[in-house]
């Protein structure tokens, strides 16, 4: 089936460092989804981005639509220790009944 | 507040014993869907629901079964024929369907199987 490759695989960063993460595809997708997963807790969508190009903020993140639509970023700013989780990237294929595929996470750890 | 509400957090069973886990919602979202995760794999699909009365099998369907009575809840069942039941189990709903229409999750049951 079709695969996300989301990368790196796992992070650690002193707390204040800027975070740059994505995912990449061989297929085309038309909407890409970002999620934060705590501890024994389920996934939090961060932003949801629809259009090639598309730059999207939501307080310290940012997230962008690959142009070629196969990609997209999502950059933390600033990290604290609060942004420690798990980060997935999801997508949707360019049928509208294509199911969500979601990438295998990003692990954010912040070192004291 | 709406949301999307799993019981229990956590769930323990012995082999062979099927089990049910629960997802209600109260968002009056059409579409729920069905997730298990396990380390290093992401998120697989099990089961989802576009419609009451109405559900399809995901990636991974094999030793589970669904059942979508009321837009509100769509419970799973882990049967004994699932290999490897341990795993954390997250719901999610959405407006309607896969399109456009981003999922929201519940915070998941973790079963355990001995």
């Amino acid at each position: 089936g079709q695969q996300l490759n989301q990368s790196p695989q796992s992070m650690f960063i002193q707390e204040g460092e800027d975070v740059s993460m994505n995912c990449t595809s061989s297929s085309i997708f038309n909407t890409w989804l970002w999620y934060k997963q705590d501890p024994g807790e389920g996934p939090v969508l961060l932003i949801a981005l629809y259009k090639a190009g598309e730059l999207t903020s939501n307080g310290r993140l940012t997230a962008q639509f690959g142009i070629t639509r196969k990609d997209s970023f999502l950059n933390i700013s600033a990290s604290i220790p609060s942004d420690v989780g798990i980060y997935f990237c999801a997508g949707q294929l360019t049928n509208r009944d294509d199911k969500i595929i979601f990438g295998k996470g990003t692990r954010l750890h912040i070192l004291p | 507040d709406g949301g999307i509400t799993q019981s229990p957090k956590y769930l323990f069973r012995k082999e062979g014993q099927n089990v049910t886990l629960s997802c209600e919602q109260n968002l009056n979202h059409d579409a729920m869907y069905w997730y298990r995760q396990d380390p290093g794999q992401g998120l697989r699909l099990i089961y989802y629901s576009q419609i009451v009365n109405d559900f399809q099998k995901g990636d991974i369907a094999e030793g589970y079964s669904v059942s979508r009575e009321k837009k509100e809840s769509f419970p799973l069942t882990v049967t004994s024929a699932q290999k490897n039941p341990t795993a954390f189990y997250l719901c999610a709903s959405s407006v309607q369907g896969w399109s456009n229409s981003p999922l929201h999750f519940g915070n998941g049951t973790r079963l355990t199987v001995t």
